[in-house]
């Protein structure tokens, strides 16, 4: 069963740190892997796009890394900021499955003064 | 450039009511994907239009259907509503598969369906 999964369910840290959010998938055939970031009440918004060939990508602060051989992924937060607090997405697509998107339940990360 | 506008943002019903949710997709898309997002989770996939016509639908009974205009808007209408069909329902427009850009989705801010 294509499934995604993602930890932790909650996070809270205080502004200025780091963190480290986690992706695993049993999604098959793997087209690409994708993170989002939603924000209460509003739809989500791209972060990265991955294909089976990247291993890391990043966007400002966010460095996403995929390792396809034990289909894990992690988004990275570096420095991180009030605004950073949001849901995070993780979400797969497969092959022949064009946007049939397998999207995880999200982790929510809540930035604190 | 005006992204993905969904309306209305918030709507309440009532059980066995109907209700239709509209979208207008990104400027240059013409591909229109619509998800049901529950209170904690991620999104689940509803069902996509291209052409004016459903071209792939996710695990969803057949109260919900939808149409897709000319100009490449759409609607989803959802009847005899459930208690179970409250929650932010979502529009993501995008380019037709085989276009370069293709794999790039832009999603609305949502409507907020509670059904009482």
């Amino acid at each position: 069963k294509n499934q995604v999964e993602q930890s932790p369910q909650s996070l809270i840290i205080l502004e200025g740190k780091n963190c480290t959010l986690q992706c695993n998938y049993t999604v098959s055939p793997f087209s690409n892997l994708r993170w989002y970031k939603q924000d209460t009440g509003r739809g989500p918004v791209s972060l990265t796009i991955m294909t089976f060939s990247e291993n890391t990508k990043s966007n400002g602060r966010y460095t996403a890394t995929l390792d396809a051989d034990t289909k894990q992924s992690s988004l990275h937060i570096t420095a991180s900021q009030l605004s950073d607090s949001a849901s995070y997405i993780c979400v797969v697509s497969y092959l022949g499955g064009y946007n049939k998107l397998i999207f995880g339940a999200g982790t929510r990360l809540a930035v604190h003064p | 450039d005006a992204g993905v506008t969904q309306s209305p943002t918030h709507l309440i019903k009532t059980r066995g009511q109907q209700v239709t949710l509209r979208c207008s997709p990104k400027s240059g898309h013409d591909t229109v994907s619509w998800y049901q997002q529950a209170l904690g989770q991620g999104p689940q996939f509803i069902f996509q239009y291209y052409e004016e016509e459903e071209r792939q639908r996710g695990n969803f009974p057949d109260r919900f259907s939808g149409h897709q205009f000319p100009n490449y808007s759409s609607e989803l209408n959802v009847n005899a509503l459930l208690l179970g069909d409250s929650a932010l329902y979502l529009c993501a427009s995008s380019l037709v598969p085989g276009k370069s850009g293709a794999n790039v989705l832009t999603f609305g801010a949502g409507s907020r369906l509670t059904v009482l």
